[in-house]
Order: structure tokens, then C-alpha cells, then sequence
């Protein structure tokens, strides 16, 4: 069974950083494309980064260009989030999830929170 | 890709339809993705292609449209089915893009 778990979310202060992980199972994680989404509190949906199958390519949000970072290790199933110079308005539950052959986003996990306050 | 779902906020009574409805602002031909959040959980997917169900989802949901219309069906509420809709497209990017939600709320 496919799953995907978060972890590494924390209260941490405006320009501080924090590296998220995500846990991947029960699917061959090399050969899928994968993304981490988050969502502000009461808010709707935002992508944020998105690698290849790979990790020889990485794209990300204008929001988050140059301040967050996405990698993986497929040796270790797992993908990462390495977010510095964070800001209050990165406050959020952050999803990694799994693309689907058109990047449609068909298994997410169950979340991880970061909060930025001072 | 701008898009954007109406209504916000949908009232229904469980065992009614539902319409939902999402545009984009430009052409996204059939990359429309639909996603449903119920409170406290993550996202699942719906729908791909506009109107292929995902795994294991019932048939009372359904998907349509095409360019810049599209629509999520669901015809006859389950007390599961309550949630927020999001519709999500994957045509043109960076960024994938979502709508703003509908919420599906009891009348």
C-alpha cells in the first residue's frame, strides 16, 4: 500500500531554517516524479517544488525560489524540503505528494506542520 | 493559470446532486485534475483528464469539461462526500495551479 509521511515540521523564528522529510512506501519511489504542496491555515492549496524521478531536475514556486531547496534520496525512499530564510507568511501544513504520469497529484501524504513566528 | 472554482460554498442535503464548477483563464484542454479535502485530512484524488475517475472512486462522481470549462458532478451526497473541492490544473506550468475551493457544505 502506497504511503507517504511526513516529518521534521517545528515552530522555528523569521529567517531561521528547517528541513522537511517525506517517507515514501509500498511503490517503486525511483520511478515517480514527486511535489511538495502546502496549505496556510483556513487557505486553499499551493504548490511548491516539484523534482524529477531523478532529482536531475527541480522547479519551484516564484514564493519559494531561492530559499527552498528539493532533493531526494531514492537509495533511502525519501524526499526532502530544505527551507532557509523563512518567513511568517511560510506558515503552513506542507504535503509531499506523488505525480501521476500527467502530473495530476495521486497520493499525498498526511502532512507536516511549520509554523514561523518570533 | 488562473482558475477559479464557484460557488464558494455549495448547501446541500445529503442524497441531493451537486454541480460544481471550475474555469481557467486560459485553454487548459483536458489537464484538469479534481480533488476533494475533507476537514483535518489531506487531499484525494477525484478526477484526471477531466473525467477519468482515480482509483477507487465512486461512480456518483464524475468530471467534465474541456478548455476553459469544467465541472465535478456528484449525484447524490453521502454524508462522506461533504468536504472542499479543489480543482487543479497541469496543462501549462510552472506553477501547477488550484482553484480556490468550493465547499460543500449540509444544508
Amino acid at each position: 500500500q502506497l504511503q507517504l509521511v511526513e516529518s521534521g515540521g517545528d515552530l522555528v523564528k523569521p529567517g531561521g531554517s528547517l528541513r522537511l522529510s517525506c517517507a515514501a512506501s509500498g511503490f517503486t519511489f525511483s520511478d515517480y516524479y514527486m511535489s511538495w504542496f502546502r496549505q496556510a491555515p483556513g487557505k486553499g492549496l499551493e504548490w511548491v517544488a516539484y523534482i524529477s524521478n531523478s532529482g536531475s531536475y527541480a522547479i519551484y514556486a516564484d514564493s519559494v525560489e531561492r530559499r527552498f531547496t528539493v532533493s531526494r534520496d531514492n537509495a533511502k525512499n525519501s524526499l526532502y524540503l530544505q527551507m532557509n530564510s523563512l518567513r511568517v507568511e511560510d506558515t503552513a501544513l506542507y504535503y509531499c505528494a506523488s505525480a501521476g504520469t500527467l502530473n495530476w497529484f495521486d497520493s499525498w501524504g498526511q502532512g507536516t506542520l511549520v509554523t514561523v513566528s518570533s | 493559470v488562473v482558475m477559479t472554482q464557484s460557488p464558494a460554498t455549495l448547501s446541500v442535503s445529503p442524497g441531493e446532486g451537486a454541480a460544481l464548477s471550475c474555469r481557467a483563464s486560459q485553454s487548459v484542454g483536458i489537464n484538469v485534475a479534481w480533488y476533494q479535502q475533507i476537514r483535518g485530512q489531506p487531499p484525494r484524488l477525484l478526477i484526471y483528464g477531466a473525467s477519468t475517475r482515480a482509483t477507487g472512486i465512486p461512480a456518483r462522481f464524475s468530471g467534465s469539461g474541456s478548455g476553459t470549462e469544467f465541472a465535478l458532478t456528484i449525484s447524490s451526497l453521502q454524508s462522506e462526500d461533504f468536504a472542499v473541492y479543489y480543482c487543479q490544473q497541469y496543462n501549462d506550468w510552472p506553477p501547477f495551479t488550484f482553484g480556490g475551493g468550493t465547499k460543500v457544505e449540509i444544508k
